[in-house]
């Protein structure tokens, strides 16, 4: 199974609203990461787990909280966002984070608008 | 700092006909490259990549990618092109250590439009 899965699909947030994203892949993968991605785009990295701690933050604002429950699953939370933070959520995973030939694995995304 | 150069943002090609997408970059040390597409309204799906000996690395549905290090660079081809290969491509590189190993810096993107 080489699949990583990602939910909601879409998602629409008012400003004010609390949401979450989640992603979940079973392919034993220790590396886990949340990219961002505009239209047209390359995916711009967020955040990166690995082995179940938070190894890179690019600078990404606090209103976007990660969490890595497990090995397994990782969350995106979401709280008082801007209409420029709309773009599709990408996650991500490898076998490892220190063996940096590993290639990625990425979700579908979740499309996100906020209003 | 590493970074890569997709220097078309569209590539044109009829059906049947060879497919190349360019890629450069700068990295320091050894490069590990990556080529990645991504089909409308999905996330990005691995191709191929290039870690270290053959300098022609064959992927997924027919692609195949040359490492060239004098040139730095690192082209995807595929010899005959299928109206389903449209999408997006990325190509990617990580240095082979380091801090910042691990992360992953993609091109711009070229968008593939294969004609009938």
């Amino acid at each position: 199974d080489t699949e990583v899965t990602q939910t909601p699909k879409h998602l629409v947030m008012g400003m004010t609203n609390k949401k979450s994203l989640k992603c979940e892949q079973h392919m034993g993968h220790r590396a886990m990461y949340w990219y961002k991605q505009k239209a047209k785009k390359p995916p711009e990295l967020m955040f990166v787990y690995s082995y179940e701690k938070l190894s890179i933050n690019e600078s990404v604002p606090s209103r976007f909280s990660p969490e890595c429950p497990n090995s397994s699953l990782l969350n995106l939370h979401l709280h008082a966002l801007q209409p420029e933070d709309s773009a599709l959520y990408l996650c991500a995973s490898s076998q490892d984070k220190t063996s940096t030939y590993y290639e990625q694995y990425f979700g579908p995304g979740t499309r996100l608008t906020v209003t | 700092a590493q970074s890569v150069a997709q220097p078309e943002d569209q590539v044109n090609v009829a059906e049947g006909n060879p497919l190349t997408v360019k890629c450069t970059y700068s990295v320091s040390g050894n490069p590990y490259l990556f080529w990645y597409v991504q089909y409308p309204n999905r996330g990005l799906q691995f191709l191929l990549k290039y870690i270290t000996g053959d300098n022609l690395v064959k992927g997924s549905y027919g692609f195949e990618a040359e490492f060239n290090k004098s040139q730095t660079s690192f082209h995807l081809k595929k010899p005959s092109a299928l109206v389903s290969d449209s999408a997006l491509y990325f190509c990617a590189v990580r240095p082979s250590g380091g801090a910042a190993g691990n992360k992953l810096t993609f091109g711009g993107g070229t968008r593939v439009l294969v004609k009938p």
